[in-house]
């Protein structure tokens, strides 16, 4: 089992759409939480952290359970530019490693 | 300002050749990580540096897999005796500090035939 878990997808929404992904992670001991975005043969690029408290950024929130060792990302409102990979991403703060999940693919449609 | 470059862009090799693969990370960052990320999946930890000293080692796959940072600044990933499975887009990042954020490069694309 992969310690950071995702739904591969893809996830195909229409412009205007609210779109969620969810994101598993096994090991307690992680310390910061991010998503972070890969458009198709690009480098992944930080989207934003995410905090116990919740913490949104325009049309982006992310929430994070620690009790669950959950992790979301809600998307309103979805654009076209919005089509790529989100990658769920924790860090045990051991040396700053990034433990990466699968990625999750959303297409969104005119 | 300039970001992390990596060369070359894309490498095709024949399996048993040797490759290296550079990356020159942004200028002042300290802490410098390669990853690996095979087709459909998320990248991977190969290893990780503060500086000069190669401090974390522990996601190369084998002992054909060998990385440098001699002088603090740019690294070179070497691979010895290229295999198959060995062909995938390597990725280097910097940062500032270990647990700051870090910036990634385009890449390496390597593919063994």
């Amino acid at each position: 089992r992969k310690e950071v878990e995702q739904d591969p997808g893809p996830f195909n929404v229409p412009e205007g759409a609210t779109v969620a992904f969810n994101c598993t992670y096994s090991n307690s001991a992680s310390q910061s939480f991010f998503w972070y975005r890969q458009d198709c043969r690009k480098e992944p690029k930080l989207l934003m952290s995410v905090y116990s408290s919740g913490n949104e950024d325009g049309r982006f929130t992310a929430q994070l359970n620690r009790a669950s060792q959950y992790i979301s990302l809600l998307i309103r409102d979805s654009k076209l530019s919005d089509s790529a990979t989100y990658l769920c991403v924790v860090n045990r703060n051991q040396g700053g490693k990034l433990i990466f999940g699968q990625g999750t693919e959303l297409s969104v449609k005119p | 300002g300039a970001g992390v470059s990596q060369s070359p862009r894309y490498k095709v090799a024949k399996r048993g050749q040797d490759v290296a693969l550079r990356c020159d990370p942004i200028s002042g960052h300290v802490s410098l990580f390669w990853y690996q990320q095979a087709l459909g999946q998320g990248p991977e930890f190969l290893t990780y540096f503060q500086n000069e000293a190669q401090l974390d080692k522990s996601g190369l796959p084998s002992d054909r897999f060998f990385a440098e940072r001699p002088e603090g600044s740019v690294s070179t990933l070497k691979i010895q005796r290229t295999q198959q499975e060995d062909s995938a887009v390597y990725l280097c990042a910097s940062s500032l500090g270990r647990n700051q954020p870090q910036h990634f490069g385009d890449g390496t694309r390597l593919s063994i035939l």
